[in-house]
């Protein structure tokens, strides 16, 4: 089965730092995506790659950015953290059309 | 606007009682339903999924959702409680006519099982 990691699990980091957040999977997917979740809010999404460089904004995707360089990396960036960016952060990966995703573990960041 | 509510933050039952989390939607065509949980700190797990066909689904843990298309509704349901259920569920949905994948989420409800 398809295994995918987010290679930090929790994440302090101060206000204005340039964050990053790794995802890696283990096969060749190519639907990668990013969420948040918040309490009361469930997951929203931050941005999605459909293939390498590929990729396209969600539903927030406002003081984030993201890179595929690789097929089986996605990252996230954050370009200058800031204290409500501190959150649950998701990776997923659809396997094919009638399934659903596969999650990474999650990071929780906390930007103090 | 293509949306999914769960109308209850939280749901308390006692062990061995039945459950239900209710979901419903409201996305145009005939979508894709799925019901992930999450454990604390952890990522998201998948618990079944209807794409087609009957309406009951049956799915990981003794878990089944039923799908009712009249209703737009996709409730979660299993016959006997047990204290290791209580987490935080998600019901999620895809437009069938996403061609990404993208995933709606509702904003998940939180099941207490009690001794």
């Amino acid at each position: 089965d398809v295994k995918v990691t987010q290679s930090s699990r929790y994440l302090v980091k101060r206000t204005g730092e340039k964050v990053f957040l790794e995802c890696v999977q283990d096969m060749d997917h190519e639907n990668m995506f990013w969420y948040r979740q918040d309490p009361g809010l469930g997951l929203r999404l931050i941005y999605f790659s459909y293939d390498v460089k590929m990729k396209e904004k969600g539903d927030i995707p406002e003081g984030y950015s993201v890179s595929r360089e690789k097929k089986e990396r996605f990252s996230l960036i954050l370009e200058s953290a800031s204290t409500n960016q501190t959150s649950m952060y998701l990776c997923a990966i659809r396997r094919d059309i009638s399934n659903g995703y596969t999650f990474g573990s999650g990071t929780r960041l906390t930007v103090v | 606007a293509q949306s999914v509510a769960q109308p209850e933050d939280q749901v308390n039952v006692a062990e061995g009682n039945p459950l239900t989390v209710k979901c419903t939607y409201s996305v145009s065509g005939n979508p894709y339903l799925f019901w992930y949980v999450q454990y604390p700190n952890r990522g998201l797990q998948f618990l079944l999924k209807y794409i087609t066909g009957d309406n009951l689904v049956k799915g990981s843990y003794g878990f089944e959702a039923e799908f009712n298309k009249s209703q737009t509704s996709f409730h979660l349901k299993k016959p006997s409680a047990l204290v290791s259920d209580s987490a935080l569920y998600f019901c999620a949905v895809r437009p069938h006519s996403s061609n990404t994948g993208k995933l709606i989420f509702g904003q998940g409800t939180t099941l207490q099982v009690k001794p």
